[in-house]
């Protein structure tokens, strides 16, 4: 089974403040997704990262995949109310036997305070 | 375009009891899966489809039966509910590996 471990898990700052949630797991994945789930919502694709070492900025967020894709970062800079929610990390399995497989993390529960 | 359509919204059985949750997509995505989610958690993968054709299981398969009617539709079967199974069920589909994963809006389940 292929984990993935996301941390932290809650996630209170004032406006303005810098976070980072970080997601890893031992194994290889050969993509990984960030989505961002408001409450009563399905979870909405923010970015993709598919190379080891990719980083891509989304305004104020910048997503890294690691090296040996076993790990991604999501930092979000001057952090606003607007950005409360859950986010959640997802990965592709690495092919063989489990092809097509979705796996989530637990999820970061943020909230930003004015 | 309506995307991801589940079906209910909202459910609620009697430990035993048994029922179908319908999902079905209408942008031609080969992937399709079903996920629980439970206060506090992320979502966790019941089973998925590849493809037309396959089902495999994922991280909480027990006490539930999937079928993959056809490309567009991927139900998710209770055949005994128990009250662990309380929770927020999702359905998604994907077009295929590294792309998105489009959610239906959700439905809520009550198992007393």
């Amino acid at each position: 089974t292929q984990l993935l471990e996301q941390s932290p898990q809650f996630l209170s700052i004032q406006e303005g403040e810098n976070l980072t949630v970080y997601c890893n797991s031992s194994s290889v994945f050969s993509s990984l997704q960030w989505y961002r789930q408001e409450p009563g919502e399905g979870p909405v694709l923010l970015v993709t990262v598919v190379t080891g070492g990719e980083v891509k900025k989304l305004k104020r967020l910048t997503f890294q995949f690691g090296d040996a894709r076993k790990d991604s970062s999501l930092h979000i800079t001057a952090a606003q109310p607007g950005d409360t929610g859950l986010y959640l990390c997802a990965g592709y399995n690495a092919g063989g036997t489990s092809y097509g497989k979705l796996t989530f993390g637990q999820g970061t529960i943020l909230t930003v305070h004015p | 375009n309506a995307g991801v359509t589940q079906t209910p919204k909202f459910q609620v059985l009697k430990t035993g009891q048994s029922m179908t949750l319908q999902c079905a997509q209408d942008m031609n995505h080969n992937s399709m899966y079903w996920y629980r989610q439970d206060p506090g958690m992320g979502l966790r993968l019941i089973y998925y489809s590849a493809s037309e054709g396959t089902t495999d299981k994922g991280e909480v398969p027990n006490g539930y039966n999937v079928s993959r009617l056809n490309k567009r539709e991927f139900s998710l079967r209770l055949e005994s509910a128990a009250p662990s199974q309380t929770s927020v069920y999702f359905c998604a589909s994907s077009e295929v590996q590294y792309t998105e994963a489009f959610f239906g809006q959700g439905t809520r389940l009550t198992v007393v």
